[in-house]
Order: C-alpha cells, then sequence, then structure tokens
C-alpha cells in the first residue's frame, strides 16, 4: 500500500539556520507534490506544489526539491525564524487531486 | 472574500449517534473534500465531491457519507459513531483537479464520541 513517511521527531533549530524536512513516499508516482503548514488546532496552509517533471522549485524563504528516482522530497526553509515553528506536511497528489498526507514534522525555532 | 467556513466548531455524541458536519467552500472553488485527522497523524482522505457526485473515496466504511449542493457546499455524515471516530475533521475546497490542485482547508470540526 501507498506509503508516506516524514521525520517523526520534532526539528529543533535555532534561529537563522536552515531547517530542511524530508518526505519519503513508497508505492506511489504522485503527478505532484505539495507542502502545507499547520498550527495547532488549525487547518493546513498550502505552501508549495511541485510537479513530477520539476526538480526544484523556491517561494520566498521556501525551497522544495522533487527526486521521483529516490521517491524523496526535500523542503528547506532558510533564515529560519521562530514564526516559522509549526508541523509542517508533506502530500503526494495523484493527477485526481488526491492528496495523500505524510504524519507531518513538527519544527520548533529557538530565538 | 471568505475563505473555507466548518460549522460546528466542536461537537460532542454519544457512541451509536449520527453527525453531520457542514462546509462551504472558498469562492470560486466547485470541489470539496473531506479529510479526517486524528491526533498526532496527518489527516487521512474520506471523500471528494464535485459536480454533486462523489468522484473518489479513502478507506473508510460506508457510515461515512456525503453530499454536495449546487451552490458547492457539502455535509459529511457519520452513522453509528463509534469512539475511534473522535477526530478532527477538515474540508478542503479547490478547483476541479486540473484546473488547479493545490487545497484549501477550514479550521475543522473536533468531533468527540463518548
Amino acid at each position: 500500500s501507498q506509503k508516506i513517511e516524514q521525520n517523526s521527531e520534532a526539528l529543533n533549530i535555532q534561529e537563522g539556520k536552515t531547517a530542511t524536512l524530508t518526505c519519503n513516499y513508497t508505492n506511489y508516482s504522485p503527478a505532484y507534490l505539495q507542502w502545507y503548514r499547520q498550527d495547532p488546532g488549525r487547518g493546513p496552509v498550502f505552501l508549495l506544489l511541485i510537479r513530477e517533471n520539476e526538480k526544484e522549485k523556491r517561494k520566498e524563504r521556501l525551497k522544495v526539491t522533487f527526486d521521483t528516482t529516490l521517491k524523496q522530497s526535500l523542503f528547506h526553509i532558510t533564515a529560519s525564524q521562530p514564526a516559522d515553528s509549526a508541523t509542517y506536511l508533506c502530500a503526494p497528489t495523484s493527477n485526481t487531486g488526491k492528496l495523500i498526507f505524510g504524519q507531518g514534522t513538527t519544527l520548533q525555532v529557538k530565538p | 472574500d471568505a475563505g473555507v467556513t466548518q460549522s460546528p466548531t466542536h461537537l460532542i455524541k454519544t457512541r451509536g449517534q449520527q453527525v453531520t458536519l457542514r462546509c462551504s467552500p472558498k469562492s470560486g472553488h466547485d470541489t470539496v473534500s473531506w479529510y479526517q485527522q486524528a491526533l498526532g497523524q496527518g489527516p487521512q482522505f474520506i471523500f471528494q465531491y464535485y459536480e454533486e457526485e462523489e468522484r473518489q473515496r479513502g478507506n473508510f466504511p460506508d457510515r461515512f457519507s456525503g453530499h454536495q449542493f449546487p451552490n458547492y457546499s457539502s455535509e459529511l455524515n457519520v452513522n453509528a459513531l463509534l469512539l475511534g471516530d473522535s477526530a478532527l475533521y477538515l474540508c478542503a475546497s479547490s478547483r476541479y483537479p486540473g484546473q488547479g490542485y493545490e487545497q484549501y482547508f477550514g479550521p475543522g470540526t473536533r468531533l468527540t464520541v463518548t
């Protein structure tokens, strides 16, 4: 069955450093991969979408890579800030728009 | 422009009862998907509605059913509630796949089954 794996342990980093989150998937060939941010008690918020034929995508301090051979996506936040502290969810996406979410990685940025 | 809205915010039900959750999509969106999120887990896809029909379904029993109305709003119904149905239920709206894939989530309905 399809399986999505994200760092299960929380990631703690110092303000100003780059945070790198990993998403691995198996038994699946997504056409797209999306990243969402979720704050406690709230719904996920869309951040970035990368297509299977794209290697890298950037948006402000965010960068996503997508390696369909390794079946892996990396999500980077540069110059991290305490306000970036949240849970980040990856969601490989089929052409039908169905999202399969990983369990999420909690990021804590310390001032 | 209002985003995705859901009601109610919180709900407490007893095992065996039935519940209906409601969702209004973001303006301009015609597709609604429902997700169940248990504590500490990522959202799990329940089903997707487009043009008032269920288009895709996740691995959920028939106790979970839905409906989409002509104005694109949607309802999620759960019958014969179990303790394990306690979760945050999220509604997400989008344009139909092929026209956009990012989904906009509502704040969720916290369902507690006792």
